[in-house]
């Protein structure tokens, strides 16, 4: 089924730790984006891509780094979790392709708790 | 940067009620997208907007792209129990790439059977 894969589901990590947050998409789409979701603050975005081999900071990207090695993947590092960082992580792609506008597609999302 | 006020923050009805929410902007969108998120999962795209004045519909849903360019609503009619869950309104400003997509804080919806 085509979409979008997240790993892992969840997780519990010691602050200190670094932590790789995976997502893999299929559907060849040209941009990718990591979100966090917060009670009573939506989603906010941390990093994105909008092609292989680039990316830029969304609204949130301290505490975080991404890669774009490829079209496919775009992990998600935190290299030294804060419990601030307890939050769900949500991946997402888009098809701008097909013009700027293309709505997003979201993978079921990664929930983090830092402790 | 940009924000959207989302309301109501929370609504609790019966079934078989029809549910109205809506989204506000200082700034103007060009685009503007409605989301569902079931528990435990990610949003899914219910409705897209591109054209100011546009009224699309998805079966019991029916949004509304704002004259002004500042808001949008979307309608559930006759609600049904699968209807729970959290809506968010989500717009996209003049800037050309996907990572100016501004979202709501979302709209928690539960209706009682």
């Amino acid at each position: 089924i085509a979409g979008i894969t997240q790993a892992p589901t969840s997780q519990i990590l010691a602050a200190g730790r670094r932590m790789t947050l995976r997502c893999t998409q299929d559907m060849r789409h040209n941009a990718m984006y990591w979100y966090r979701q917060d009670l009573g603050l939506g989603l906010r975005l941390i990093h994105y891509s909008n092609t292989a081999g680039t990316t830029g900071k969304g609204e949130v990207p301290d505490g975080y780094s991404v890669s774009r090695a490829n079209t496919d993947d775009f992990p998600l590092t935190l290299a030294s979790a804060v419990p601030s960082q307890t939050s769900v992580y949500f991946c997402a792609s888009s098809d701008t392709s097909k013009g700027s506008n293309s709505p997003l597609h979201f993978g079921n999302g990664t929930r983090l708790t830092v402790t | 940067g940009q924000q959207l006020n989302q309301s109501p923050q929370s609504m609790f009805i019966q079934e078989g009620e029809d549910v109205s929410m809506n989204c506000t902007s200082s700034s103007i969108f060009n685009t503007w997208l409605w989301y569902k998120q079931d528990p435990g999962e990610g949003p899914v795209l219910l409705i897209a907007l591109y054209k100011a004045g546009e009224l699309t519909s998805n079966g019991r849903l029916t949004a509304q792209f704002g004259i002004t360019r500042k808001d949008s609503f979307l309608n559930i009619s006759a609600s049904i129990p699968s209807d729970v869950g959290i809506y968010f309104c989500a717009g996209l400003g003049r800037e050309t790439s996907g990572s100016r997509l501004t979202f709501g804080e979302g709209t928690q919806l539960t209706v009682n059977p």
